[in-house]
């Protein structure tokens, strides 16, 4: 079974640009979440989507945004990036939306913003 | 926000068992304790999860207080492949809030 694939890996952009991650979970989960990780905040919750609804929100702007589509791929938008989004962005697949799924990371997005 | 409380780091010599300590005393009745490690350059991989009661799988037990407001992961016999960072999570409704995790270094 393929894991969860994140794209692109590497990613530059300047201050004020915007930018869109995709993750495509494992086949047959239908909730993925984000996390934002850097060396400064640790692992941070961004949101999850489960059937194509925002079920969850942590404590990000609203430049922040994602959306899943039918196929429970999932995209996640920065907008008028900030040098402080520099981070790896992390996207995690789980089968549904319960507290006890076990939830399947993949490699991560690097973010470098200049 | 559910939270958690760990160690920054431990160490433990190859092939001794490891005892990985987490105070969650917010807990509510229905968040699941979680524990991943991440280990360097890769996104967090799933160790083991739990509710009340304790639990076996191949990699780790995990060892829940009677009250719940504290947990503790074991792993058996130490490798050099178990050198990561430990996270203990409180789960509720698929949210996980990570907390720093304890750095794991293990002596050859």
């Amino acid at each position: 079974k393929a894991g969860v694939t994140q794209t692109p890996r590497y990613l530059i952009k300047t201050r004020g640009q915007q930018v869109t991650l995709s993750c495509s979970p494992i086949s047959g989960h239908r909730s993925v979440s984000w996390y934002q990780q850097t060396p400064g905040q640790g692992l941070q919750f961004l949101f999850e989507y489960f059937s194509e609804t925002q079920r969850n929100k942590g404590n990000f702007p609203g430049r922040f945004s994602g959306r899943q589509f039918s196929n429970s791929r999932s995209e996640m938008n920065v907008s008028t990036l900030e040098l402080g989004d520099s981070a790896l962005y992390l996207c995690a697949s789980s089968l549904a939306h319960e507290p006890y799924n076990e939830q399947f990371f993949g490699p991560g997005t690097r973010l470098t913003v200049l | 926000d559910a939270k958690t409380t760990q160690p920054n780091s431990m160490e433990s010599n190859e092939e001794e068992p490891v005892h990985l300590p987490c105070n969650h005393s917010t807990i509510s009745g229905t968040d699941y304790i979680h524990w991943y490690r991440q280990l360097p350059s890769q996104g967090p991989e799933y160790v083991i999860h739990g509710l009340t009661s304790n639990v076996n799988n191949r990699m780790a037990s995990l060892a829940i207080a009677e009250d719940r407001k504290s947990s503790t992961l074991i792993l058996h016999r130490a490798t050099l492949r178990d050198a990561a960072v430990y996270y203990c999570i409180l789960n509720t409704g698929n949210q996980f809030y990570f907390g720093t995790g304890t750095s794991l270094t293990v002596i050859p």
